[in-house]
């Protein structure tokens, strides 16, 4: 089945930097990836939907200055969490899927970050 | 809007017990329906889905039926082993192509020994 990965699966940063996270579809290429934020035993919460070439699109209440999405190829999506906070520690996991009305989304590992 | 409501956990059963999961959703259309799993500090994988009315999705010795007349999904597993412990999600998608997927809250399912 398609594979997606997530680099790197766990990051520890200090507040006020910057933290970049990498998804790629291995084995397909992906139209479209979603960004996902799950905080410890709740579900998942999608921050944004990316499309190869243009610009994300993001859900209410999410801080597109923050929370830097660019989806340059259509195996590559990175998310860059800017002048991280503690507040911002959180598992963040990454789909992505073929396009179409009928897609599956297939879902990353996930990575977990914290931020000190 | 579209919602997907599932019964809360954690949900704590004996190997070899009957498992069923109540899912619950609301949506305009037809929408397609999932069942996705969370194994401890990984991401999801798809366990089933069914995209049409009467449609039964199905791996690994769990079954969900897409009940249009009931809007229900419920998994169900006739005999559960440890290994099956994990995080439970029901969710939908609409068919409009640039829709996202809307999940429930998630049932955290614990079997013992």
């Amino acid at each position: 089945g398609a594979v997606v990965s997530q680099h790197p699966s766990r990051v520890i940063c200090k507040s006020g930097t910057s933290v970049k996270i990498e998804c790629r579809s291995l084995d397909f290429q992906a139209t479209t990836m979603f960004w996902y934020r799950q905080f410890p035993k709740q579900s998942l919460m999608l921050m944004a939907t990316s499309n190869e070439g243009s610009k994300a699109t993001y859900e209410q209440g999410v801080e597109k200055d923050k929370f830097l999405i660019n989806h340059a190829s259509l195996t590559l999506s990175t998310l860059t969490v800017t002048s991280a906070h503690p507040e911002d520690s959180s598992f963040y996991i990454c789909s992505a899927t073929t396009g179409g009305s009928e897609e599956t989304q297939y879902f990353g590992p996930g990575t977990r970050l914290l931020v000190l | 809007g579209n919602s997907v409501t599932q019964m809360e956990g954690p949900v704590t059963l004996s190997e070899e017990a009957f498992l069923t999961i109540n899912c619950t959703y609301t949506a305009t259309g037809y929408p397609s329906l999932f069942w996705y799993v969370q194994y401890p500090g990984e991401g999801l994988q798809l366990l089933l889905k069914a995209t049409k009315a009467d449609d039964k999705g199905s791996n690994k010795g769990f079954e969900a039926t897409y009940r249009k007349e009931t809007t229900s999904f419920h998994l169900e597993k006739g005999s559960v082993q440890v290994s099956d412990s994990a995080v439970y999600f029901c969710a939908l998608k609409s068919r409009s192509s640039a829709s996202k997927i809307i999940f429930g809250s998630g049932t955290r399912l614990s079997i013992r020994p």
